[in-house]
This record gives structure tokens, C-alpha cells and sequence, in this order.
């Protein structure tokens, strides 16, 4: 089955603790993206990858560190610096915007994990 | 910077009838897509339809249909023989061609009366 996956469901953090979302991808998909969603929002871009070694901040990227070793994955790193981690993450994966693929422009998501602060 | 504006927070309809959620954003492109998605309790983003602003024929995927009106910067939803399944959060996204990031609304949630 193709698809995202996001793991863990369920993760907390102590304070001062940095801790690492995953987030893998099978679709061959060359862009990535990570999103936060506070309650009663939508969501805001964090961080994106367009190819492998490269991405680039979104909106809302202090705090938050991230890396694309593998075209298939893309964790997120919540460091001691996000004051505010509690939230809901989403990461998303797209063909890449010029590839010419069917659906270029559409993102698709994977199953979201939901960070709260002990 | 483009914006996406749902003016109604919360909508509800009877079971197999008819309801339509509204979106309007702002941008000085020309050339964008646009996306309904639909978040169930789950919590899982799940693509309902999409948009692309160079055509005029509106998209429609099954009982989900839209009416896009480019000149008025507008992006409804409409929902025919709303189910009980169809109960969930809608988010409308603006996407400009090229770009990277989604521009979502704030949401509006869907309640559906058997």
C-alpha cells in the first residue's frame, strides 16, 4: 500500500527535552512537508523539502529543526527552543511542483502525531 | 501575501439533503489551485477536491461538487446527500503555482442530523 506514515500517535515532552517526529513516505514523492495545527486552525508550514539535502523554512520554523537524508523521509526535530510544542503535526508529501506528474500540485497527508508537553 | 477566509465556523444539514460551504481568499495571481480537505475525528487531512484556477469548468468528484468564481475570489463547496460519514472538519487551501506551501482557513465544522 502507498502511503504516509507518522509515527508516534502520541508523544510528550519534558521540559527542556528535544524530541524527533517521523515521518516516512512510499508514493516516490520528491517534496516533503511538515505542518502544525493549534486547536480551532488551520494549519501553517513549518518546514519543506523539495529534493534530498535541501530544504527551507516555512512560517512558523523556530524552534523546529529537520533533515531529508532519504528521498522517503523526513523527520522533524521539536527542540528546548519551542516554547509552545503542544499541537497537533501533520507531514505531507507532494510530486515535485515542476515534475509535470498528474496531481503536481496536491499534498497529501499522512495520519498526523499529537505532541503534548508534561 | 494570499490569505483564505471561512466565514462560517460551524454548519449543520439533515441527513441527504443539500449544504454548501463557503471560502473566499485573496490574491493578485492569476495562475493558483485550490482544495477542500476534510479532516474526520480521526484527524487525518483527506483530499475532497481540487481546483485549478486556469479552468472555468468547475470540478466535481461525486456528491462533492464546487463553484468557483474567480473573478469574485470565491471557492464554495457543495455537499449533495450529505451522509453521516460526511461529518468532519472542511479546510479550504490556496496553493500558487510553484509555490511550496498550502494557505488553509481556519476551518469550518460540519455536523450532519440524522
Amino acid at each position: 500500500d502507498g502511503g504516509i506514515t507518522q509515527s508516534p500517535k502520541y508523544l510528550f515532552r519534558k521540559e527542556g527535552q528535544n524530541v524527533t517526529l517521523s515521518c516516512e513516505q512510499n508514493l516516490n514523492h520528491d517534496a516533503m512537508y511538515w505542518y502544525r495545527q493549534d486547536p480551532g486552525q488551520g494549519l501553517r508550514l513549518i518546514y519543506y523539502s523539495q529534493i534530498v539535502n535541501d530544504f527551507q523554512k516555512g512560517d512558523i520554523a523556530e524552534g523546529y529543526s529537520v533533515s531529508r537524508e532519504k528521498k522517503e523521509s523526513f523527520p522533524l526535530t521539536v527542540t528546548s527552543a519551542q516554547k509552545n510544542p503542544t499541537a497537533f503535526y501533520l507531514c505531507a508529501s507532494s510530486p515535485h511542483p515542476t515534475s509535470g506528474a498528474t496531481g503536481q500540485e496536491t499534498q497529501y497527508f499522512g495520519p498526523g502525531t499529537r505532541l503534548l508537553v508534561l | 501575501a494570499q490569505t483564505v477566509t471561512q466565514s462560517q465556523p460551524e454548519m449543520s444539514v439533515q441527513e441527504a439533503e443539500t449544504v454548501t460551504l463557503s471560502c473566499t481568499y485573496d490574491t493578485s495571481e492569476s495562475d493558483y489551485y485550490l482544495f477542500w480537505y476534510k479532516q474526520p475525528p480521526s484527524r487525518q487531512m483527506i483530499l475532497v477536491i481540487r481546483q485549478e484556477a486556469y479552468k472555468q469548468q468547475n470540478a466535481t468528484e461525486n456528491r462533492f461538487s464546487v463553484n468557483f468564481q474567480k473573478a469574485a475570489k470565491s471557492f464554495s463547496l457543495k455537499i449533495s446527500d450529505s451522509q453521516l460519514g460526511d461529518a468532519a472538519m472542511y479546510f479550504c487551501a490556496y496553493r500558487s503555482k510553484g509555490a511550496q506551501k498550502l494557505v488553509f482557513g481556519q476551518g469550518t465544522r460540519l455536523t450532519i442530523n440524522p
